[in-house]
């Protein structure tokens, strides 16, 4: 069955560093998102992406955040100056439809130090 | 604002016990209504979904029936395994143009041999 794939599935990074997180979608699918899970606490919403643009975003996803689909296969979060409380588990997830099913990659764990 | 109230871990049950979690929902609109479920050291797995009023999702042994008139989704199995010890999270998604998911707390299931 296709996933979607997720790397690093570390990342450790000292503070105020830029960050990139990689994600592979399932191959035919159209609508792109990212979650983020910080430890102990319920998966966030960040944003959604579909045909090259934002969807929307969540007041999380500020001007610090920024995603990119570089190619026709990779998926990106980039966090240009992290901080302290950007510690968690991210998640990438795409679909094939509006209204389908989301498939989660494995996620990336980001410490940052 | 929509959101999802599921019940509070951790749940620890012994082998073949029935399981309930619950969850209850609110949402403008006409939500889709999941169950994701992330054993230890994995990504989430949509395990079951249901998509209009009386609508019942059933995986694995476990089902939801969506409940409109209580805005409820609890998740049922009748005789729980080892392999069951994960956690569970409710979700929701309005139709919408991000369709982005909405999640619970999350309940972690302790299965006893």
């Amino acid at each position: 069955e296709p996933e979607v794939t997720q790397t690093p599935s570390h990342q450790v990074t000292q503070m105020g560093q830029e960050v990139i997180l990689r994600c592979v979608p399932i191959s035919n699918h159209l609508y792109f998102y990212w979650y983020r899970q910080i430890l102990g606490q319920k998966v966030e919403f960040l944003v959604s992406f579909y045909n090259n643009e934002i969807s929307e975003k969540s007041e999380i996803f500020d001007d610090q955040f920024s995603v990119e689909r570089p190619d026709g296969s990779n998926f990106t979060l980039k966090i240009r100056s992290t901080k302290l409380e950007d510690s968690a588990m991210y998640f990438c997830a795409s679909s094939g439809g509006q209204n389908q099913p989301q498939h989660f990659g494995d996620g990336t764990r980001l410490s940052i130090l | 604002g929509d959101s999802v109230t599921q019940m509070e871990g951790p749940v620890t049950l012994s082998e073949e016990a029935f399981l309930t979690i619950n969850c209850t929902y609110t949402a403008t609109g006409y939500p889709s209504l999941f169950w994701y479920v992330q054993y230890p050291g994995e990504g989430l797995q949509l395990l079951l979904k249901a998509t209009k009023a009386d609508d019942k999702g059933s995986n694995k042994g476990f089902e939801a029936t969506y409940r409109k008139e209580t805005t409820s989704f609890h998740l049922e199995k009748g005789s729980v395994q080892v392999s069951d010890s994960a956690v569970y999270f409710c979700a929701l998604s309005v139709r919408s143009s991000a369709s982005k998911i909405i999640f619970g707390s999350g309940t972690r299931l302790s299965i006893r041999p």
